[in-house]
């Protein structure tokens, strides 16, 4: 069964440093997203990103995020510089056709540790 | 967007059918009701998702009232595995259909 995978799955870095974490979506898939869950809160929503652009966004996603997708494959959440704040669980999901009966899959997550 | 309620926390014995309620009464005619559950940190599983038909596939099943304002998720005979927090979302109808989670139910499943 296709899944979304994402890579690496434990990043630890300073804070300041950038960090860049990578998803690859479902191959068909049109629709791509990111979340993020602070341990012990609920997962929240980043960004959307359809056909090479920012569709929605969150008021967490400042100027300090950035999402590319660099190929046909790779989907990636670049922090420029990760604050102690930044540390949680990353998710990437993707959706095929993004309408309301469709189904957004997600991916087993990145831990970020900022220290 | 639809806000939901479920309680935060519930016991099922293992293999006895865990029923899991939602309430979402300001639902409107074109939003879907969805299930996702998350083991431990782990990425947020799809379940199972309706309009307004019961449907049931090899996961579960999701029991929507005629009114549309409350659902069940049914997990028919528990496992340990089962154990996790479920979330019942209705899908946000505008834009690019993001998914808001609530706190969703801790599900324990006892052997």
């Amino acid at each position: 069964e296709p899944e979304v995978t994402q890579t690496p799955s434990h990043q630890v870095t300073q804070m300041g440093q950038e960090v860049i974490l990578r998803c690859v979506p479902i191959s068909n898939h049109l629709y791509f997203y990111w979340y993020r869950q602070i341990l012990g809160q609920k997962v929240e929503f980043l960004v959307s990103f359809y056909n090479n652009e920012i569709s929605e966004k969150s008021e967490i996603f400042d100027d300090q995020f950035s999402v590319e997708r660099p190929d046909g494959s790779n989907f990636t959440l670049k922090i420029r510089s990760t604050k102690l704040e930044d540390s949680a669980m990353y998710f990437c999901a993707s959706t095929l056709r993004g309408g309301l009966g469709d189904t957004q899959y997600f991916g087993p997550g990145t831990r970020l540790t900022v220290l | 967007d639809a806000k939901t309620t479920q309680p935060p926390s519930m016991d099922c014995a293992e293999g006895r059918a865990a029923n899991l309620p939602c309430n979402h009464s300001t639902i409107s005619g074109n939003e879907y009701v969805y299930w996702y559950r998350q083991i431990h940190s782990q990425g947020p599983q799809y379940i199972i998702h309706g309009l307004k038909n019961n449907e049931t596939n090899e996961m579960a099943s999701l029991i929507i009232t005629e009114d549309r304002k409350s659902s069940t998720l049914i997990l028919p005979h528990a496992t340990l595995r089962d154990t996790a927090v479920y979330y019942c979302i209705v899908k946000y109808s505008g834009g690019y259909q993001k998914v808001t989670f609530g706190i969703g139910t801790k599900l324990q499943v006892i052997p």
